[in-house]
C-alpha cells in the first residue's frame, strides 16, 4: 500500500504560490515527511521535511495538519525553474517511502 | 566536491548478463542507498547500507545484490539480468539515518539500464 498519496499533476502562474497536498493517513508518530523534487529526470533534491510543527526554508513551507495525516508543501514565489516532479515522502525507520509524485508545470 | 557520482550513466544489457553498477561519494557519508525508478513511478529503494561492511534490504530486493567494502562506494549487482530489471538506478547517500534524526540524502544522476 502506497505510504503517501499526491495528485498526478497541477498548474501555478508565475509569481504565485504553488500549494502541493499530501495525504499520509497511515504515518506513525516518529516518522518525518519529507520533500523532494524532481528536475528533468535527475536525481531528485531536497526541500525540506518535518515531523509534527511547521516548517520555513529558503525554499518552501511545509505546513502538516495536527492529526499529521496530510500536509502541504508551499512554494510562495513560483517561478518557471520550479517546473518539476514533486514527492511526498515518509520515512521510516533507515528506509524512505516514494509516492508517485506531483508534476508541477508553472505557467508564464 | 564530486557529491555522489555513479558509473556507468547508460548500459545496454542482454537477458541473463551480469553487471555491476557503481556509486561513491566523496562527503564522508556513513549511510547509502541504491534506488530504482520505473517510468511514470517514485522511486523504490532497493538495498541500502548503514555503514562499511553492512547491507540491508529494502523495499525491492529481488534479484540484486550490493556490497559496501569501502566506506565511499556501494556497488549493486545484477547476477543475471532480466527485462524487469529496465529501469533508471539511482545513488543516494546521507550523513546519518538513525530515528528522529534529519536525514537529507543527496542524490547521483542516475544509471539509465535497459535489459533486452
Amino acid at each position: 500500500d502506497a505510504k503517501t498519496t499526491q495528485p498526478p499533476s497541477m498548474d501555478c502562474a508565475e509569481g504565485r504560490a504553488a500549494n502541493l497536498p499530501c495525504n499520509h493517513s497511515t504515518i506513525s508518530g516518529n516518522e518525518y515527511v519529507y520533500w523532494y523534487r524532481q528536475i528533468h529526470s535527475q536525481g531528485p533534491q531536497y526541500i525540506i521535511h518535518g515531523l509534527k510543527n511547521n516548517e520555513t526554508n529558503e525554499m518552501a513551507s511545509l505546513i502538516i495538519t495536527e492529526d499529521r495525516k496530510s500536509s502541504t508543501l508551499i512554494l510562495p514565489h513560483a517561478t518557471l525553474r520550479d517546473t518539476a516532479v514533486y514527492y511526498c515522502i515518509v520515512r521510516v525507520g533507515n528506509q524512505f517511502y516514494f509516492g508517485t509524485g506531483t508534476s508541477l508545470t508553472v505557467i508564464p | 566536491n564530486a557529491g555522489v557520482t555513479q558509473t556507468p550513466k547508460f548500459r545496454v544489457l542482454k537477458t541473463g548478463q551480469s553487471m555491476t553498477l557503481l556509486c561513491a561519494q566523496d562527503m564522508n557519508h556513513e549511510y547509502m542507498y541504491w534506488y530504482r525508478q520505473d517510468p511514470g513511478m517514485g522511486l523504490r529503494l532497493i538495498h541500502y547500507s548503514v555503514g562499511e561492511g553492512t547491507t540491508a534490504k529494502g523495499e525491492v530486493p529481488d534479484g540484486y545484490n550490493v556490497s559496501r567494502l569501502k566506506k565511499q562506494n556501494f556497488l549493486l549487482g545484477l547476477e543475471s539480468a532480466a527485462p524487469s530489471q529496465t529501469s533508471v538506478y539511482f545513488c543516494a547517500s546521507s550523513y546519518f539515518g538513525g530515528w528522529g534524526s534529519y536525514n537529507e540524502q543527496f542524490f547521483g544522476p542516475g544509471t539509465r539500464l535497459t535489459v533486452l
